[in-house]
């Protein structure tokens, strides 16, 4: 199968500092990208999807300038957690789809906020 | 009720075992299914892709589709120990990429 990479796999910030994942498709042109959020032993629940060259289309709850996505080119998007706060810790996933149907997902980023 | 039901599990099966892992959906706009498997720690991958109803065949992986009765099943032949991990159901309506999934089973296979 396809793949994405995700950096950094693992970041510890501060409280109140902003912190930016990529995720890249290393063998495809990826027209979608997908963010995900995973908290211990809970699904992966969508939080944006974003389409190279516009914006990215938010999920309900999910805020818009807190999580800021950019989608630059068909191989990189990135999502950029501003002033996080504790209970922004999670496990962040991305994901890409090409011309296929279906996605292919990174490896995730865990973020730890103290 | 949510759009996605999967049992959480855990489901404990001895090594050789035949695994049947499940989901059920409420929304018969759901036209693409998938299953993936996550291990602790990593990012899902995937096993299977389907579309039509019917049964389709990876290796020790057989997938499984009944939209009249909005349920899909992963079986897994010869379980492993390996093969224990977290197994998750997705699927998708036609025109939307973005994928909605089950809460996912954990699986653990004993040597």
């Amino acid at each position: 199968g396809a793949v994405v990479s995700q950096h950094p796999s693992r970041v510890i910030c501060k409280s109140g500092t902003s912190v930016k994942i990529e995720c890249r498709s290393l063998d495809f042109q990826a027209t979608t990208m997908f963010w995900y959020r995973q908290f211990p032993k809970q699904s992966l629940m969508l939080m944006a999807t974003s389409n190279e060259g516009s914006k990215a289309t938010y999920e309900q709850g999910v805020e818009k300038d807190k999580f800021l996505i950019n989608h630059a080119s068909l191989t990189l998007s990135t999502l950029t957690v501003t002033s996080a706060h504790p209970e922004d810790s999670s496990f962040y996933i991305c994901s890409a789809a090409g011309g296929e149907e279906t996605q292919y997902f990174g490896p995730g980023t865990r973020l730890l906020v103290l | 009720q949510k759009e996605v039901e999967q049992d959480p599990g855990p489901l404990s099966v001895p090594e050789g075992a035949i695994v049947s892992l499940n989901c059920t959906y409420s929304n018969s706009a759901f036209q693409y299914f998938m299953w993936y498997r996550q291990y602790s720690r990593k990012g899902p991958e995937l096993l299977m892709y389907t579309y039509s109803s019917g049964n389709k065949e990876d290796g020790r992986f057989t997938a499984q589709v009944d939209k009249s009765s909005k349920y899909i099943s992963l079986f897994i032949r010869d379980s492993q120990p390996s093969d224990s991990a977290t197994y998750l159901c997705a699927m998708r309506r036609t025109g939307r990429r973005a994928l909605t999934f089950g809460s996912g089973t954990r699986l653990q296979v004993q040597p």
